[in-house]
This record gives structure tokens, C-alpha cells and sequence, in this order.
């Protein structure tokens, strides 16, 4: 299946501060990628989708002024946590869907464990 | 997209079948079954998905009953790689973009 790659796989960093995940796919394009949480021992919860070239479309409770997201090109979207506290420490997860997919449309990243102390 | 329901956990030894019910009682006529599955500390992996007919890949098989309303996925021997969450999902494919929406799956225990 198609390669989707998350940088970096791990980050801590103190509260207050900014925090950007990377997510690429690796060997095809990508006009649609979404972001997932996932706190210990729960499901994963999409928090919004990426769309290239426009704003994206944030799921209800989601801040979007806090996960700035950013489609910039068909192979790229960048999640930033804003102002990190311990409370968004969790898993976060991107997954990216292929232009011409059907079907196997969603592949996923490996994840990042966000830590913020 | 229709709403699943997956036992929350189960036990099976290795290298024995590996049979993981999924209810979809409301599915529609054009919703896909998706299985994925999430080892700990990693992103989910696509596994198989169907229509209706049974299907059969390299990791695993697909049952899907006559009127749709449930599916098993087969894992047909079970190693303790396998050992993770496992998410059926329905869903028309594009539908909304192509995004997933995970329910709390199955934890699938395989013990030497």
C-alpha cells in the first residue's frame, strides 16, 4: 500500500510553547489528508480535514485557532499545536487519501506522541 | 455512514483462526465493510474491505452474511503480531472526503 510518513514520531516540549507534526505522503498525491487524537486506551477522534490549497474543515469541538493546519502542496500537511499544555499531550495521527483511490483510499501515518510538560 | 458494533475484547491462541465479529445492521446498499487494524503505539493499517461478496487477501479474509447485516474477519492463523485493535467500519468510498470515523473496536488478545 501507498506510504504515509509523520515527522517526528515522538516530541516533548513545554507548555506555552508551539508544537508542528508533519505528515507527507511518500509515493503518491494527496489532495485530502485528515488528523486524528488519540488519548491512552480510546479510538482515535478526527479532528479535522486537510485540504490542499484551501482552510480545513474542522470536526465540532475542535479548536482551529489551536491545530493550525496547513495543506500547503499534494504531498504535505502540517498540524501545529498552539500554545501547548499537558492537556493536549496524546497521539496524533494523520492519514492521507489517494486522488484516484477507491476503496484502500486511507493510509496512515505511524503517529506522534505529543508530551508536554 | 452506518454504525458498527464489535465485541470490545478477544482471546485466541496462536496459530488458530482468528474470527472477529461486526454488526452493521443499518448499512446501506452502497456502504463498504472496512477492516483496520492499530498495533499499540502505531497508526492504523488498511487490511481488507468488501461490498458484499466474501474477499481474501494475503492477511486475511472477509465474510459478509446475504443481507449485509453482519461480517466476520478471518485471520486464519493467528500469530502474536496480531495482536491489536481491530476497527470495521462501513462507509460508501469518497463519501465525505474519504475520512474515517474509528468506533472502539475489537482487542484481539493472541496468546502462545
Amino acid at each position: 500500500g501507498a506510504v504515509v510518513s509523520q515527522h517526528p514520531s515522538w516530541v516533548i516540549c513545554k507548555s506555552g510553547t508551539s508544537v508542528k507534526i508533519e505528515c507527507r505522503s511518500l509515493d503518491f498525491q494527496a489532495t485530502t489528508m485528515f488528523w486524528y487524537r488519540q488519548f491512552p486506551k480510546q479510538s482515535l477522534m478526527l479532528m479535522a480535514t486537510s485540504n490542499e490549497g484551501s482552510k480545513a474543515t474542522y470536526e465540532q469541538g475542535v479548536e482551529k485557532d489551536k491545530f493550525l493546519i496547513n495543506h500547503a502542496s499534494l504531498t504535505l500537511s502540517t498540524l501545529t499545536v498552539t500554545s501547548a499544555h499537558p492537556e493536549d499531550s496524546s497521539f496524533y495521527i494523520c492519514s492521507a487519501r489517494e486522488i484516484r483511490g477507491r476503496g484502500t483510499e486511507a493510509f496512515f501515518g505511524q503517529g506522534t506522541r505529543l508530551t508536554v510538560v | 455512514d452506518a454504525k458498527t458494533t464489535q465485541p470490545p475484547s478477544m482471546d485466541c491462541a496462536e496459530g488458530r483462526a482468528a474470527n472477529l465479529p461486526c454488526n452493521h445492521s443499518t448499512i446501506s446498499g452502497n456502504e463498504y465493510v472496512y477492516w483496520y487494524r492499530q498495533i499499540h503505539s502505531q497508526g492504523p493499517q488498511y487490511i481488507i474491505h468488501g461490498l458484499k461478496n466474501n474477499e481474501t487477501n494475503e492477511m486475511a479474509s472477509l465474510i459478509i452474511t446475504e443481507d449485509r447485516k453482519s461480517s466476520t474477519l478471518i485471520l486464519p492463523h493467528a500469530t502474536l503480531r496480531d495482536t491489536a485493535v481491530y476497527y470495521c467500519i462501513v462507509r460508501v468510498p469518497g463519501n465525505q472526503g474519504g475520512k474515517l470515523i474509528f468506533g472502539q473496536g475489537t482487542e484481539l488478545s493472541v496468546k502462545p
